[in-house]
C-alpha cells in the first residue's frame, strides 16, 4: 500500500523559512519523479514543482521557483520541500505525490501569520 | 501556461442522474489529463489517467473522455457517495495545472 507522510507545517511569521519533509512507503521511491502540490483555502491546487527520480532535475512553477527549492534523499525515501522567505498567499496544505499525481498522503498545513 | 477551465463550477444532483462535467484546455494536451476527487475533508484521490483510463478500484460509473482541448468526466448512475470536488490536471507541458473544479453535491 502506497503512504505518502508529509510533516514539516505549522504557523511561520511572514519572511521565515520551513523545510516541509515528505516519507514515502509502498513503492520504490527512487524509481518515481516526485511532486509538491498545495491547495489553498479557498480549495485552488496549485503544482509547485518536481524532482527527478535521481534527484538530477527539477521544474518549478515558475512564480515560485525563487523561493522554493525541492530535493530528495533516495535512501531515507523522503522527498523534501524548502520554502524561503515564506508570505501570506503562501498558506496551504502541501502534498506531496509521486508520477503524476498518482496518489496523495494526508497533506500537512502552512499557515502564515504574524 | 496551459489554463484549464472547468464547467459548470458547482451543480446539484440526485441519484440516480447522470452527471457530466467539462474541463477545457487553452491549448492542445494531448491525453495527458487525469481527473481527481476529493471528498469533503479528505485527499484528492485520482480517478482517471491518460484521459480515459480507470484507476484501479475506481467504479466502471466514472468514464473519463476527451483529447486535444476538451475533455470530459460522467458518472453514469450518481451515488450518494459520489458528492466532492472534482478537478482535472494537465501533464502535457510544464508548469503542471490543475482546473479550478467542479463542486458536485447532492440535491
Amino acid at each position: 500500500e502506497v503512504q505518502l507522510v508529509e510533516s514539516g507545517g505549522g504557523l511561520v511569521q511572514p519572511g521565515a523559512s520551513l523545510k516541509l519533509s515528505c516519507v514515502a512507503s509502498g513503492f520504490t521511491f527512487s524509481d518515481y519523479w516526485m511532486s509538491w502540490v498545495r491547495q489553498t483555502p479557498g480549495k485552488t491546487m496549485e503544482w509547485i514543482g518536481d524532482i527527478k527520480y535521481d534527484g538530477s532535475y527539477t521544474n518549478y512553477a515558475p512564480s515560485l521557483k525563487n523561493r522554493f527549492t525541492i530535493s530528495r534523499d533516495n535512501a531515507k525515501s523522503t522527498l523534501y520541500l524548502q520554502m524561503s522567505n515564506v508570505r501570506s498567499e503562501d498558506t496551504a496544505t502541501y502534498y506531496c505525490t509521486p508520477g503524476v499525481a498518482d496518489y496523495w498522503g494526508q497533506g500537512v498545513m502552512v499557515t502564515v501569520s504574524s | 501556461n496551459t489554463v484549464m477551465t472547468q464547467s459548470p463550477t458547482s451543480m446539484f444532483t440526485s441519484v440516480g442522474d447522470r452527471v457530466t462535467m467539462s474541463c477545457k484546455a487553452s491549448q492542445n494536451v494531448g491525453i495527458n489529463v487525469g481527473w481527481y476527487q476529493q471528498k469533503t475533508g479528505q485527499s484528492p484521490k485520482r480517478l482517471i489517467y491518460w484521459a480515459s483510463n480507470r484507476d484501479t478500484g475506481v467504479p466502471d460509473r466514472f468514464t473519463g473522455s476527451g483529447s486535444g482541448t476538451d475533455f470530459t468526466l460522467t458518472i453514469s448512475n450518481m451515488q450518494a457517495e459520489d458528492p466532492a470536488i472534482y478537478y482535472c490536471l494537465q501533464h502535457n507541458s510544464y508548469p503542471l495545472t490543475f482546473g479550478s473544479g467542479t463542486k458536485l453535491e447532492i440535491k
